[in-house]
C-alpha cells in the first residue's frame, strides 16, 4: 500500500539556519503531496501542497518540489526562525484511497535564538 | 469564527466511563474525520464521513462509536474508557476529494486515570 517516510526528528537548528525535512513516498499513480505543520498546543494546518510532477509548494518561506523521479518532496526553507518550532508532517493522498491522507510519523523541528 | 470546533478542549475521567466529544465545522465541507494522536505525534485516522455516511472505519476497537447527524457534525462516543485511550484527538473536515486540504481542529486532550 501507500506509505510516506519522512526523516526522524528531532531536529535542532540555530536560528536563520538552512533547513531541510527529508520525505519520500511509496504510491501507485500521481498522489498529491502535503505538508502541514502543527505548533505546540494546535491541530495540524496545511503548509504546502502540489499536485503533480515537478510542482513546486510554497507558503511562508518554506517550500517542497514534487519529484517523481525519485519519489520525493523534500520541505526546504532558507532562513529558519524560532517561530517556526513544530512538527512537520508529510502526508500524501490518491485517488481511490476514500479521501484518506497517508501520513509519515512527524519531525520536531526546535530552532533556538 | 472557528472553522473547526471540539468540544470539550481537555477530558479527564476515570477507566471505564463513557465519554463524548463534539466536533462542528462551518467551512460547508462534505467530510469529516476523527484522528487519535499519540504521545509520539503519531496520527491514525479513525473514522471518516461523507454527507453522514461512513466511509472510512479503521481497525479501532468498537468502543468508539462515531455519530454524524448532518454534515456539519462529527461526534465521538467512547465507552468503557481504557488507560491506552489517552492521546489527542483530532476533529477534521474537507471539502471534496483528491487535492483538498484537511482543516483541523484544535484538539481534545483526553486523560485516563
Amino acid at each position: 500500500g501507500d506509505s510516506v517516510t519522512q526523516m526522524e526528528g528531532p531536529v535542532t537548528l540555530s536560528e536563520e539556519a538552512f533547513l531541510t525535512i527529508n520525505c519520500t513516498y511509496t504510491a501507485t499513480g500521481y498522489p498529491s503531496l502535503f505538508w502541514y505543520v502543527q505548533y505546540p498546543g494546535e491541530g495540524l494546518q496545511l503548509l504546502l501542497k502540489a499536485t503533480k510532477a515537478d510542482d513546486k509548494g510554497s507558503n511562508k518561506g518554506f517550500e517542497a518540489t514534487y519529484r517523481k523521479e525519485t519519489t520525493s518532496f523534500h520541505l526546504e526553507k532558507g532562513s529558519v526562525q524560532v517561530s517556526d518550532s513544530a512538527v512537520y508532517f508529510c502526508a500524501l493522498i490518491n485517488a481511490g484511497n476514500n479521501r484518506k491522507l497517508i501520513w509519515g510519523l512527524g519531525t520536531s523541528l526546535a530552532v533556538n535564538p | 469564527d472557528t472553522a473547526v470546533s471540539q468540544t470539550p478542549k481537555y477530558l479527564v475521567t476515570q477507566m471505564g466511563n463513557d465519554k463524548s466529544i463534539k466536533c462542528e465545522q462551518n467551512l460547508g465541507h462534505d467530510t469529516m474525520y476523527w484522528y487519535k494522536q499519540d504521545s509520539k505525534k503519531f496520527l491514525k485516522i479513525m473514522f471518516s464521513y461523507n454527507n453522514k455516511e461512513l466511509i472510512i472505519n479503521e481497525t479501532v476497537p468498537n468502543r468508539f462509536s462515531p455519530k454524524s447527524p448532518d454534515k456539519a457534525h462529527l461526534n465521538l462516543h467512547i465507552n468503557s474508557l481504557e488507560l491506552g485511550d489517552s492521546a489527542v484527538y483530532f476533529c477534521a473536515s474537507s471539502q471534496g476529494g483528491g487535492t483538498q486540504p484537511q482543516h483541523f481542529g484544535d484538539g481534545t486532550r483526553l486523560s485516563i486515570l
